[in-house]
């Protein structure tokens, strides 16, 4: 497997722009995670899904901030407009269904760093 | 809420000696995870400890868990500069949502000659 895919590993944009961050899972994952991190903050959790449906939003800084999960193999996290602050690092992670006895180790994308001017 | 704090957060060691970082967690649960993250780079999974007890050993890293005590440990032998990089422990959050980590704040391991 390929593993966890991220695009782009680069953006750079100006203030005010419309940044998309796009995710692919490792095929057969459960749940998929979006994930900030920062020098300041460290590694935030922004918002998680399991079969396509967010489960918990409430790591998203603010209403700039959407997530779309459309398909199994597709998600995407975009921030509207955006700003100085939302620079930072933004990893996708994916995992399996949590069953007993079932390693469910999230796997991380490489990550795709944000500038915003 | 679940809390994960690791320490020392930052660690400069020299080569060739033995150290340990620190998990404690504040709640009940029996599965923990360590991941390591080279600088501008992802994170990497490390080990998977399932039950009170579980020791794993890769190379000169070696994770503990003690489920009693909330506390696991990685402990570095014989250091060598090429694990220089930050380790995170992350803890399943069995009180909230199932299939969320909890993470800590990552211990900066800077290992030199």
């Amino acid at each position: 497997d390929a593993g966890v895919i991220q695009s782009p590993r680069h953006e750079v944009t100006e203030m005010g722009q419309e940044v998309t961050l796009r995710c692919k899972p490792i095929s057969g994952h459960d749940y998929l995670f979006w994930y900030r991190q920062t020098m300041m903050r460290g590694l935030e959790l922004l918002i998680y899904f399991n079969n396509n449906v967010p489960i918990d939003d409430s790591g998203m800084p603010e209403d700039r901030f959407s997530a779309k999960m459309p398909n199994a193999s597709f998600s995407t996290l975009k921030i509207q407009p955006s700003e100085p602050r939302d620079s930072a690092v933004y990893f996708c992670a994916s995992s399996l269904a949590p069953v007993y006895d079932t390693i469910y180790e999230q796997y991380f994308g490489p990550g795709t760093r944000l500038t915003v001017t | 809420e679940l809390k994960v704090e690791q320490n020392p957060l930052f660690l400069s060691m020299q080569e060739g000696k033995n150290y340990t970082i620190y998990c404690n967690y504040s709640t009940t649960s029996d599965r923990l995870y360590w991941y390591r993250q080279d600088p501008g780079k992802s994170l990497e999974s490390l080990f998977v400890l399932l039950s009170n007890g579980a020791v794993k050993q890769e190379g000169r890293l070696m994770a503990s868990l003690d489920t009693k005590a909330r506390l696991s440990t990685l402990h570095i032998t014989a250091a060598v500069h090429d694990l220089s990089a930050t380790y995170f422990c992350a803890v399943d959050n069995y009180g909230g949502s199932q299939g969320n980590l909890i993470f800590g704040k990552g211990t900066k391991l800077s290992v030199k000659p």
